[in-house]
Formats: structure tokens, C-alpha cells, sequence
């Protein structure tokens, strides 16, 4: 069966990076792109962006130009989504989210980011 | 960016009853590529609706997705205590893909 596996929660200082983990499995990792997805506390979804397990390309929400980075490592079927310069407001939940169609068909556990001096 | 709007921000009803949740689109969503998810508390978001009105595997057919262009409907029509949760719309016809605020359908 499909499944997504992430790394567990961090705690990080501002002006910190994270690097969160999404381990696939359960289908061919190239076939589907990846996004991220973060949540607020009490707050709604936000799209971050994707990468192709193919061959590495990324498309990032403007919102994260210049800090954000996808990359994907295809013999431990895992992509990496590392956010840099951290501030309080980068406190949230971090899911990966696997493409079918478009639409994100199967989401990883979610991640717990919390940045606090 | 296409923005999207949902109302009611929260709706309170009863097992049993129709929920009608809207979501509204500031241009029109191209080939109506509109999805909707459940997210229950604590967990990630389910993919429920898409392509505005085909349900994913596995969703039971009491949840039905309709419109077009800029207005778009999930209709749940005889609710279980499972399926009071939030519910978000969500575009994925332009990027940046883009999610409404959510309703939060409650007991």
C-alpha cells in the first residue's frame, strides 16, 4: 500500500534551516511528483511546491522563492524539503503530499515545525 | 493567484442532516480542476473530490461535488458523526495550486 513517512518533529531557533524527510513507498517513487503542504496552528493549508522524482525539478510557491529547496534522493525513495531563515511565523505542520492527477491523493503524517528562541 | 472563498466558515447540525458547503473561485478555475478534502483533528487531509465532482476511491457516495467556472458545491447528504471535520476547497488549475479557509462542520 502506498505510504508516506516522515521525520519527526524539530524545535529550531529563528534564523535557523529544517530539513524535513518524506520516505515513499508502496508504487514506483518516479512515477508521481511530490508536494509540501504546511499547516498553521488553528490555521488553513498552504501549498509550498513540488518536485519531480524524475529528474529533480522543483517549482516553488512565490511565497518561498529564495529560501525554500526540494531535492529527492531516488535510491532511498525519499524527497527532502529544507526551509531556511526560519522565523516564528514558519511554526506549522509540514506534509508531503503525493501527485496523482493533479490532485494530492495520498498526504505523509505530517511534521511539526516549531521555531521559538 | 486565484483566490478561494468558502462559506459557511461553520455550519452546526445533526447526524442525519444535508450539509451544503460552498466554495467560490476570484476567476474562473480552469477545466474545473477543483478538488475538495477532509481534515479531521490531528490527522492529514483526505482527498475526497475531484475534478469537481468525481469522487476518489474508497468515498462513500453520501458526498457529492458539483459546479463550475467560479462556484463550486460538496454536498454531504446524510451526515455521520465521522464526518464532522473541516472541509477545504481546493484549485489546481493555475499555479499557484491554492486552498480555501475551510468550513468547519460541527455537531
Amino acid at each position: 500500500q502506498v505510504q508516506l513517512v516522515q521525520s519527526g518533529a524539530e524545535v529550531k531557533k529563528p534564523g535557523a534551516s529544517v530539513k524535513v524527510s518524506c520516505e515513499a513507498s508502496g508504487y514506483t517513487f518516479t512515477d508521481n511528483y511530490i508536494h509540501w503542504v504546511r499547516q498553521a496552528p488553528g490555521q488553513g493549508l498552504e501549498w509550498m511546491g513540488w518536485i519531480n522524482p524524475t529528474g529533480g525539478g522543483t517549482d516553488y510557491a512565490q511565497t518561498f522563492q529564495g529560501r525554500l529547496t526540494m531535492t529527492r534522493d531516488t535510491s532511498t525513495t525519499s524527497v527532502y524539503m529544507e526551509l531556511s531563515r526560519l522565523t516564528s511565523d514558519d511554526t506549522a505542520t509540514y506534509y508531503c503530499a503525493r501527485d496523482w492527477r493533479h490532485v494530492f491523493d495520498y498526504w505523509g503524517q505530517g511534521t511539526l515545525v516549531t521555531v521559538s528562541s | 493567484e486565484i483566490i478561494l472563498t468558502q462559506s459557511p466558515a461553520t455550519v452546526s447540525l445533526s447526524p442525519g442532516e444535508r450539509a451544503t458547503l460552498s466554495c467560490g473561485a476570484s476567476q474562473s478555475v480552469s477545466s474545473d480542476y477543483l478538488a475538495w478534502y477532509q481534515q479531521r483533528p490531528g490527522l492529514a487531509p483526505r482527498l475526497l473530490i475531484y475534478d469537481a465532482s468525481t469522487r476518489a476511491t474508497g468515498i462513500p457516495d453520501r458526498f457529492s461535488g458539483s459546479g463550475s467556472g467560479t462556484d463550486f458545491t460538496l454536498t454531504i447528504s446524510r451526515l455521520e458523526p465521522a464526518d464532522f471535520a473541516v472541509y477545504y476547497c481546493q484549485q489546481y488549475g493555475s499555479s499557484p495550486r491554492t486552498f480555501g479557509p475551510g468550513t468547519r462542520v460541527d455537531i
